[in-house]
């Protein structure tokens, strides 16, 4: 069964540095999203993209971020200057339909354990 | 701002009885409802997804959604002991979906 693939599954990093987390969404999927989760806490929504660019954003995607599609598999999100207050983990996802639209199942992957130190 | 709301639990249920979850929901709007289950440490595995009024049969699993409520349910019957996990709800929004909390369920053996 096709699944969505997240890397690394553990990243640590110093406070200020740039992370740079990858997925590989399923593969004729066309919707791509980033979330996060703080421990404890709910999944968040950070970001929506289609057709090479962003659809959506929350308020947490500020500048810090940002997201890319660099070929024709991955998608990844990029922190920069990262904070402490950023470690989470990170899901990526990926659906074949719009959300709200009949089919828009979205399928997470395993997700990212970032840890800022 | 659209919320989605449950009781976060923990739920204790006996192993063999129902389970019953439940989520409310802000957007009238909304058309797409899931629910995720989350292992600890884990990311979320869809359970079930609903999208017409009534209820959808998945095995031991079943979802209600009342619109006119703006109330979304999932039972699990005959509950195992691998059932223990957090339920999480989820509605549609804008590109995205929204999340709750999460109920915490816990089948006692």
């Amino acid at each position: 069964e096709p699944e969505v693939t997240q890397t690394p599954s553990h990243q640590v990093t110093q406070m200020g540095q740039e992370v740079i987390l990858r997925c590989v969404p399923i593969s004729n999927h066309l919707y791509f999203y980033w979330y996060r989760q703080i421990l404890g806490q709910k999944v968040e929504f950070l970001v929506s993209f289609y057709n090479n660019e962003i659809s959506e954003k929350s308020e947490i995607f500020d500048d810090q971020f940002s997201v890319e599609r660099p070929d024709g598999s991955n998608f990844t999100l990029k922190i920069r200057s990262t904070k402490l207050e950023d470690s989470a983990m990170y899901f990526c996802a990926s659906s074949d339909e719009l959300a709200g639209a009949a089919g828009d199942t979205q399928y997470f992957g395993p997700g990212t354990r970032l840890t800022v130190l | 701002q659209k919320e989605v709301e449950q009781n976060s639990g923990p739920l204790s249920v006996p192993e063999g009885a129902i389970a019953s979850l439940n989520c409310t929901y802000s957007d009238r709007g909304s058309q797409s409802f899931f629910w995720y289950r989350q292992y600890s440490g884990k990311s979320p595995e869809l359970i079930m997804s609903i999208y017409s009024n009534g209820d959808k049969e998945d095995g031991r699993f079943t979802a209600q959604l009342n619109k006119a409520s703006q109330y979304v349910s999932l039972l699990i019957r005959d509950s195992q002991p691998s059932d223990s996990a957090t339920y999480l709800c989820a509605v549609n929004g804008d590109d995205k979906i929204i999340f709750g909390k999460g109920t915490r369920l816990h089948i006692l053996p």
